[in-house]
């Protein structure tokens, strides 16, 4: 099956600084890509859609100029925590959907644990 | 826009046994019916979907079935073994837009030996 690469794994940065997070499709070519966020022992919530070559769609409520989202190429997109704040530690979660495929499956990445101290 | 309830929050169940977790959504435009399973640390992992023009599918243990008049498709796993032991999560989607996924609230599954 198609395979989502997430890196880092984990980080652990201070409040006030910025980290990235890297979401690539290694099998598969995605035009679409979506970032989740999940609290502890809750389910995933979409932050935003990315598309190749053009600017996220993000949902309400989420601050576009705190979680900057950049999908270069298609393969690869990437989510920046600006300015992250202790509230802001998650998991985070990236998807890809493979437009060969015959479904709308979305394949999801393993996850990268932020942890703002 | 679309909502997706999930029941129950919790299962316990004794290995061997059958599990059932029930899925209700709200929008009649939606469509396609994704299960995933979550462990531990993980991401989630697709392990059975359904379209809207199908009442159910089949995968070894795993079945999936749709109600479309109800609005409801239910996830059923049988003869469960301890390794079945996870999150699981329905979703949904439609086919308008980006063809976005709204998920359940997640139904931890405890196997028992």
């Amino acid at each position: 099956g198609a395979v989502v690469s997430q890196h880092p794994s984990w980080v652990i940065c201070k409040s006030g600084t910025s980290v990235k997070i890297e979401c690539r499709s290694l099998d598969f070519q995605a035009t679409t890509m979506f970032w989740y966020r999940q609290f502890p022992k809750q389910s995933l919530m979409l932050m935003a859609t990315s598309n190749e070559g053009s600017k996220a769609t993000y949902e309400q409520g989420v601050e576009k100029d705190k979680f900057l989202i950049n999908h270069a190429s298609l393969t690869l997109s990437t989510l920046t925590v600006t300015s992250a704040h202790p509230e802001d530690s998650s998991l985070y979660i990236c998807s890809a959907r493979d437009p060969a495929s015959a479904t709308d499956t979305q394949y999801f990445g393993p996850g990268t644990r932020l942890t703002v101290l | 826009g679309e909502n997706v309830e999930q029941h129950p929050s919790t299962l316990s169940v004794q290995e061997g046994d059958s599990a059932v977790i029930k899925c209700t959504y709200s929008d009649s435009a939606s469509n396609y019916f994704p299960w995933y399973k979550q462990e531990l640390g993980k991401g989630p992992q697709l392990i059975i979907d359904i379209r809207s023009n199908v009442g159910e599918k089949k995968d070894q243990r795993i079945a999936v079935t749709l109600n479309k008049t109800a609005k409801h498709f239910s996830l059923h796993i049988t003869e469960t073994q301890p390794e079945d032991s996870a999150v699981y999560f329905c979703a949904a989607s439609d086919r308008t837009g980006f063809q976005k996924l709204v998920f359940g609230t997640g139904t931890r599954l405890l196997v028992s030996p």
